[in-house]
């Protein structure tokens, strides 16, 4: 168990639909980063936050959308949902951006039908 | 742009067989390296980093070694609970990780 946290862990809609993936990083880490894995691209780096503030984006697409609450939990908003946004989505956390361990959570698994 | 590549993308051992896993990597500047495990449907569990060439890591059974231009996972007599997809990665620079295609591991009892 790394301590990282994801609801839900399952997740099915529609096409067109819109839905909330949400994570809780380790005690005392203040960076989180959300993954996108599929099978054709493997695991892909969406975005990060530190401490709240948006720090680095990777390959997210404009319908999908992130935040850091105050109290460090994170969600992953994903709209206008498309087929080929089905997925697992994984989280992972670390104590400071940069060159630290990211640990990573159970991951929620996407099925947009 | 970061790059990173695993071979061989399976391999398949019988118990106690060692075997290596190869990682190599095309960085601007090298901020570690990561080992992770990943089991079907779960989310990768870290195993080792490596900051430097010349540094080598060891848990159980798995060897991590690193070199300007790769890193390997030697894996020493293995069991059939080590089978698994081995993932590498490198940060990027105030980003998050570049991560390869990974290995998928088949130990055979």
């Amino acid at each position: 168990d790394s301590g990282v946290t994801q609801t839900p862990k399952h997740l099915i809609t529609a096409t067109g639909q819109r839905v909330t993936l949400r994570c809780s990083p380790r005690s005392g880490d203040l960076s989180v980063y959300w993954y996108q894995q599929s099978l054709d691209q493997g695991l892909q780096f969406l975005i990060q936050y530190y401490n709240g503030e948006e720090r680095a984006k990777g390959n997210i697409l404009e319908r999908f959308s992130a935040q850091q609450f105050p109290d460090l939990h994170s969600e992953l908003n994903l709209s206008s949902l498309e087929l080929g946004d089905s997925a697992l989505y994984f989280c992972a956390s670390s104590p400071n951006p940069g060159r630290e361990t990211q640990y990573f959570g159970p991951g929620t698994r996407l099925l947009v039908l | 742009e970061d790059q990173v590549t695993q071979s061989p993308e399976a391999l398949r051992l019988q118990e106690g067989e060692s075997s290596s896993l190869n990682c190599s990597y095309t960085v601007s500047g090298l901020r570690g390296l990561f080992w992770y495990r990943q089991d079907p449907g779960k989310g990768p569990e870290f195993l080792f980093t490596l900051y430097s060439a010349g540094e080598e890591k060891e848990k159980e059974r798995l060897k991590a070694t690193l070199t300007k231009k790769e890193s390997f996972l030697h894996i020493t007599a293995p069991k059939p609970e080590d089978s698994a997809t081995y993932l590498c990665a490198v940060p990027a620079e105030g980003s998050g990780l570049t991560f390869g295609e990974g290995t998928q591991l088949t130990v055979n009892p």
